[in-house]
């Protein structure tokens, strides 16, 4: 299965401020998937991102809010925007390991402040 | 309805007895189906993945899949606190590329 490098692993962010968390995969790969985890919960999914096309959102989470880069095949950043402590959560990156369901980056455990 | 249900526990087992952890999916168009471990401040990791109806076994770990019923199980034997973790049950629904997570559910193995 693939390997996904994603950084940063933690960060603590003032309010208002923008974060940018970062996916490397180790292979080409068509989709990426971006998952919100918030304490105690489980994943749900922000966007879908395809490279060469704009990333498709969820509902309840929006472009300008989470504006997602997929310049290549392997490679995408999600950027969380005039951050709030609602903000604060793990964010994954994923990609599909079909068949074998998806691989999941590190996390980010972001704290906003 | 959500579309994937867990019951979230804490599920509490004594070392070396069978976990049974429980998910039911609401969408009849599912197609595959898997078991994530996620222990605590880490990524989920995928433990286990099954796409027809029946049990499969990989060493300790059975899923068990009935699309009749719409559910899918993962037994545990001899369960290890080292198996102290979260479950996460995941459903896919179109070509691994719609997966939706169920809740969790959290188990605790004690020695």
């Amino acid at each position: 299965s693939a390997v996904i490098s994603q950084k940063p692993s933690r960060d603590i962010c003032q309010r208002g401020t923008s974060l940018t968390i970062q996916c490397q995969v180790d292979s080409q790969v068509t989709m990426m998937f971006w998952y919100r985890q918030q304490p105690g919960q489980s994943l749900t999914l922000i966007a879908t991102a395809n490279q060469g096309s704009e990333a498709t959102y969820e509902s309840g989470f929006v472009i300008d809010k989470f504006p997602i880069s997929r310049p290549n095949l392997t490679f995408s950043t999600l950027t969380v925007s005039n951050m709030s402590p609602e903000d604060s959560s793990i964010y994954l990156c994923s990609v599909s390991s079909s068949p074998w369901g998806y691989t999941f980056g590190s996390g980010t455990r972001l704290t906003v402040v | 309805q959500k579309e994937v249900e867990q019951n979230s526990g804490p599920l509490s087992v004594p070392e070396g007895a069978i976990a049974s952890l429980n998910c039911t999916y609401s969408d009849r168009g599912s197609q595959s189906f898997f078991w994530y471990r996620q222990y605590s401040g880490k990524s989920p990791e995928l433990i286990m993945s099954i796409y027809s109806n029946g049990d499969k076994e990989d060493g300790r770990f059975t899923a068990q899949l009935n699309k009749a019923s719409q559910y899918v199980s993962l037994l545990i034997r001899d369960s290890q606190p080292s198996d102290s973790a979260t479950y996460l049950c995941a459903v896919n629904i179109i070509n691994n590329n719609d997966m939706r997570f169920g809740a969790g559910t959290r188990l605790t193995v004690k020695p």
